[in-house]
């Protein structure tokens, strides 16, 4: 079985720049999460959704992160403008369902903000 | 809500002699604890997870952990370090029937030869 595939694996910014993150979850996973991992922290969710529509986005700094799952499958994560305190992994995880069942993570992406 | 302390940002054992890693919760509600490992550059991967059946819970790679609500901890330990055991751990706590964990700061394990 294949797992939750993520891509970039490495992406260094400028400040004030935009970029994408992009995450394929485990094949008929429903729930889908986006989890930030400041380096010497534990990842903090900032996005959960079931399918195409988003269960918890209370995390989310939403005036610069968004995060969409149009088809209920593949998803991305945008930061734009991206600050320096946005170095990060960026960790995308998928569950069968909602909450219930254990979350499989992918290896996530680095994001270096210069 | 819930929340997990890590006791010690590094931990540092000699190959052959018994890892503990301690953590503590708080939970307003009867929990789901967890452990993760994530070895260098790699997600995140259970280790093995509480969720209200036998206190004592094994888990891979020779892991266990045991849930005491009296103490509210839930502590990893191996009896034997390896070398391949060194990584980053996190304890996690969830409210009881989910699997949507909130996470420690972590442990980073380092086993010397």
């Amino acid at each position: 079985e294949a797992g939750v595939a993520q891509s970039p694996r490495y992406k260094i910014i400028e400040k004030r720049q935009s970029v994408a993150f992009w995450c394929n979850p485990i094949s008929g996973h429903a729930t889908l999460y986006w989890y930030q991992q400041i380096l010497g922290q534990g990842p903090k969710l900032l996005i959960q959704f079931q399918n195409n529509g988003v269960v918890d986005d209370s995390q989310l700094p939403k005036d610069r992160f968004s995060a969409e799952r149009l088809k209920g499958v593949d998803s991305t994560l945008k930061i734009q403008p991206a600050k320096l305190e946005d170095s990060a992994v960026y960790l995308c995880a998928s569950s069968f369902d909602s909450g219930n069942t254990e979350a499989f993570f992918g290896q996530g992406t680095r994001l270096t903000v210069v | 809500a819930q929340s997990v302390t890590q006791l010690g940002s590094h931990v540092s054992v000699s190959e052959g002699a018994l890892v503990l890693l301690r953590c503590n919760y708080s939970s307003s509600v009867p929990p789901y604890l967890f452990w993760y490992v994530q070895y260098p550059n790699q997600g995140l991967q259970l280790l093995l997870k509480y969720t209200s059946a036998a206190t004592l819970v094994k888990g891979i790679n020779g892991f266990e952990a045991e849930f005491k609500k009296s103490e509210t901890s839930f502590h990893l330990t191996k009896p034997s370090a390896h070398m391949s055991d060194a990584a980053e751990y996190f304890c996690a706590v969830s409210p009881g029937g989910s699997y949507i964990p909130t996470f420690g700061r972590g442990t980073s394990l380092i086993v010397h030869p």
